[in-house]
């Protein structure tokens, strides 16, 4: 299966608000609400943001959210801080013998 | 605490053979979905294999037929046979438990170069 389509990069000023799209098809995104957001700094590991399209892991800032219209999955960061400059990845369940998609990655920048 | 530990990286020529492991703690490989995700450099996140809890192994296309995925319950422990190594196979192996829902824990990864 093809990577699910996100925009190569987004940027937005201090205390603005960003929202990355994250688009795939009915086998994944569109049939099931197993959608989760990974945050990635340079030469770290990827951290989980938001999980099952909207739960938010303990420790991670309410300023991030996420949302799901039929194939489209949606990250929001509202309040945007310096550190949230990284790279943001989606990722779908689609079903038991593909496992997981990835998105291509979108690199935020805070100008 | 819940842990990934990821080793076993290294160089090694094309059409190598390398088996990397991932040691769990604070929970039981054997009780959840186990995963290898890899990057290469400059890249994104790759999906490479699962197992489940039943024992069911699943690749991507990318990787069927010359990598293997397994676990040692009684060492806790993830493994990734990879054989017929490519130069394409470079990249950072990251283990992961549950990466289909809230229960999503990665390791830190360990870096595979394939070169001669």
């Amino acid at each position: 299966q093809s990577a699910l389509t996100q925009p190569a990069s987004v940027s937005g000023s201090p205390g603005q608000s960003i929202t990355i799209s994250c688009t795939g098809t009915s086998s994944d995104v569109g049939t099931y609400n197993l959608v989760s957001w990974y945050q990635q700094h340079p030469g770290k590991a990827p951290k989980l943001m938001i999980s099952e399209v909207s739960k938010r892991p303990s420790g991670v800032s309410n300023r991030f959210s996420g949302s799901k219209s039929d194939s489209t999955a949606s990250l929001t960061i509202s309040g945007l801080q310096a550190e949230d400059e990284a790279d943001y990845y989606c990722c779908s369940y689609a079903g038991s013998s593909t496992y997981v998609i990835f998105g291509g990655g979108t690199k935020l920048t805070v100008l | 605490e819940v842990q990934l530990v990821e080793s076993g990286g290294g160089l090694i020529q094309p059409g190598g053979s390398l088996r990397v492991s991932c040691a769990a703690s604070g929970f039981s490989v054997s009780s959840n979905y186990m995963s290898w995700v890899r990057q290469a450099p400059g890249k994104g996140l790759e999906w490479v294999s699962v197992i489940y809890t039943g024992g069911g192994t699943y690749y991507a296309d990318s990787v069927k037929g010359r990598f293997t995925i397994s676990r040692d319950n009684s060492k806790n422990t993830l493994y990734l046979q990879m054989n017929s190594l490519r130069a394409e196979d470079t990249a950072v192996y990251y283990c992961a438990r549950d990466l289909e829902d809230s229960g999503a824990v990665w390791g830190q990864g360990t870096t595979v170069t394939v070169s001669s």
